[in-house]
């Protein structure tokens, strides 16, 4: 079945840990995208990969890194430099310039 | 800067009844809109697209309307059942790369 999926799905962490959440697609989308959703808030674009090897800031990029290696993962880095990390993180993919997006089953990360 | 509105934040409607969501954006200059789901705890489903060349889209009891000179969006769901008690969140593609702008969604619930 083609499909976006994120693991894991729930993250327990400690402050000033950093920890890495997955995100592969097999839909062989070019594009792939990182949101983060707190409660009663919409979803906010963190970090946008167009095609592999590149990838630009959203509007809440501070503290937090991506990498797009290969056209298939796009890893999200929560650093210890964010400084309220806990919320429910969404990746998403889609065919550049068709601008449908499809997303993941998401990631609750919590951090104590 | 784009804005996303929907109103109401919450509706509750008895089983059966037509009910109508409602979206609006501050710029009309948008790619597309596109109308989400999203179940507690869980990812975004897309329900409907609809191009900024187009009026409106359906999808078997779902009618999803766009007037991009007033910007607005309706998402009209007919004969409501409780299985459609969700979040529905409007978004729109505003930028060159695909970016999704979100509104903060309305919650829906239908009684038995």
């Amino acid at each position: 079945d083609g499909g976006i999926t994120q693991s894991p799905k729930y993250l327990f962490r400690k402050e000033g840990q950093n920890v890495t959440l997955s995100c592969e697609q097999n839909l062989n989308h070019d594009a792939m995208y990182w949101y983060r959703q707190d409660p009663g808030q919409g979803l906010r674009l963190i970090y946008y990969s167009q095609i592999v090897n590149d990838f630009q800031k959203g509007d809440i990029a501070e503290g937090y890194s991506v990498s797009r290696e290969k056209k298939e993962s796009f890893p999200l880095t929560v650093t210890s430099a964010q400084k309220n990390p806990t919320a429910f993180y969404l990746c998403a993919s889609s065919i550049p310039g068709l601008y449908e997006q499809y997303f993941g089953p998401g990631t609750r990360l919590t951090v104590t | 800067k784009q804005e996303v509105t929907q109103i109401p934040a919450a509706l509750s409607v008895p089983e059966g009844e037509n009910l109508v969501l409602n979206c609006s954006f501050t710029d009309s200059a948008i790619y597309n809109l596109q109308w989400f789901r999203q179940d507690p705890g869980k990812g975004l489903t897309s329900l409907l697209l609809i191009q900024s060349s187009q009026r409106e889209q359906t999808s078997g009891r779902l009618n999803a309307s766009l007037d991009k000179s007033s910007g607005r969006s309706t998402l009209y769901i007919a004969a409501s059942q409780p299985g459609d008690s969700a979040t529905y969140l409007c978004a729109v593609t505003g930028g060159s790369q695909g970016n999704l702008i979100f509104g903060k969604g309305t919650k829906l619930s239908v009684k038995p």
